[in-house]
Formats: structure tokens, C-alpha cells, sequence
């Protein structure tokens, strides 16, 4: 079945270090990716998005995502991190069944140590 | 303009029992989706809506039920709760279906059946 997934479950880093956070999914034909945030206590909110067209989607707050097509990637990065960045990051896709149809992977929990 | 509520916020149940979760949304939006989420498991689509009367099922459907008797509510409903329902569950909205578009997300209701 088609799915997603998100490999690093609890990363810990360190202020000002780079981020890179994996998210891959199964399915061969035209999908669209979302990276969703859930700051503490606060509701889910969009990172950025990519429909089509430059891979390199830029979003808020500094992140940006490369879609790679050929490893059914979508990876979420940002340079130099801040305390505030601290949440669960959740990849998103649709396509897999149909367009109104969002499946979740199952998060990354970024803490980020001052 | 308060985006998408979710009531209530909290609710204990025991097996067996029933109830309803209600989500509202003031943004004129088509769609709307409800979600649970698990730990490890991300969010997990339970139900969703194109519109005004409609439903549509999506990943984890089994044990609920959903309305759209309104275009700005969408209702759950679990007939007899189980254990494995405890969970926190998030409602979202969006203008154009998910895939296509930013979709908006309530604070979640966390229900725990004893």
C-alpha cells in the first residue's frame, strides 16, 4: 500500500547546527508534499508546499524542502536551527489514493537544545 | 475570526458509551477532514468531506461516523467507544481539497476511553 515515511523519530540538536529532517513515500505517480508543524500546544500549521515545478521549495521560518523524484524523497532542511524551532514536523503527501486524500507520516520530534 | 473549533477540547468516556465531536469553521471552506493521532503513528485520516452533505472515508474509518449537515460543521460520532479510540483527534478545513491547497487545522480534542 502507499505510504509515507518519516525515518528520524527524535532528533536532538543544538543551536545553530543545520537540520535535515527525511521524509520518502511509495508510489510512482504525480503526488503533492506538504511539511506540516506542531509547535507545543498549538495546532498544526504549514511549513511549505510543492505542487510542481522548481524542487526546491522555499517555506516560513528559514525551512526549506528538496522534492527529488527519482528517491520519492521530500526532505525538510534548515541551515542554522533555533531554540524556537523545537516541535514535531509532520510530512505530508497527496496523490497516493486521491487528491483529497492527506496521508501523515508518523513525525519527527526536533528538540533544539539553547 | 476564529479559524477552525473544535468542542470540547478534553472528554474521559467509558467503553461502551457515545458521543460526538464537533468542528466549526468559519472560513467558508468545502472541505473538511478528521483526523487521529497516535503516538508514532502521525495522523491517521478517519473521515472526510467534499461539501455540504457529503462524506467520504478515508484511512482508519471503522468504529465512527461523520455528518456535514452544514457546510461549516462537521461532526464525529463514535456509537460505542472503545479503548483502542483513545486518541487525540484534530479536525481541518481547507478551500480547495488538501491536495491542492493549505489546509487548516483545529487544537485537537483529547479522549481517553476507560
Amino acid at each position: 500500500a502507499q505510504s509515507v515515511s518519516q525515518h528520524n523519530h527524535h532528533v536532538i540538536l543544538s543551536e545553530a547546527a543545520s537540520l535535515e529532517l527525511g521524509c520518502n513515500y511509495s508510489y510512482g505517480g504525480t503526488v503533492n508534499l506538504f511539511w506540516y508543524v506542531q509547535y507545543p500546544g498549538q495546532h498544526l500549521q504549514l511549513l511549505l508546499k510543492y505542487f510542481s515545478g522548481d524542487p526546491l521549495v522555499k517555506g516560513i521560518k528559514g525551512f526549506e524542502a528538496e522534492f527529488i523524484k527519482s528517491k520519492f524523497s521530500f526532505n525538510l532542511r534548515k541551515p542554522s536551527v533555533q531554540w524556537s524551532d523545537t516541535a514535531e514536523y509532520f510530512c505530508a503527501v497527496t496523490g497516493l489514493y486521491n487528491n483529497n486524500d492527506m496521508r501523515f507520516g508518523a513525525g519527527t520530534r526536533l528538540t533544539v537544545k539553547p | 475570526n476564529a479559524g477552525v473549533t473544535q468542542t470540547p477540547k478534553f472528554r474521559v468516556l467509558k467503553t461502551g458509551q457515545s458521543m460526538t465531536l464537533l468542528c466549526a469553521q468559519d472560513m467558508n471552506h468545502e472541505y473538511m477532514y478528521w483526523y487521529r493521532q497516535d503516538p508514532g503513528m502521525g495522523l491517521r485520516l478517519i473521515h472526510y468531506s467534499v461539501g455540504e452533505g457529503t462524506t467520504a472515508k478515508g484511512e482508519v474509518p471503522d468504529g465512527y461516523n461523520v455528518s456535514r449537515l452544514k457546510k461549516q460543521n462537521f461532526l464525529l460520532g463514535l456509537e460505542s467507544a472503545a479503548p483502542s479510540q483513545t486518541s487525540v483527534y484534530f479536525c481541518a478545513s481547507s478551500g480547495q481539497g488538501a491536495g491542492y491547497t493549505e489546509a487548516f487545522f483545529g487544537q485537537g480534542t483529547r479522549l481517553t476511553v476507560v
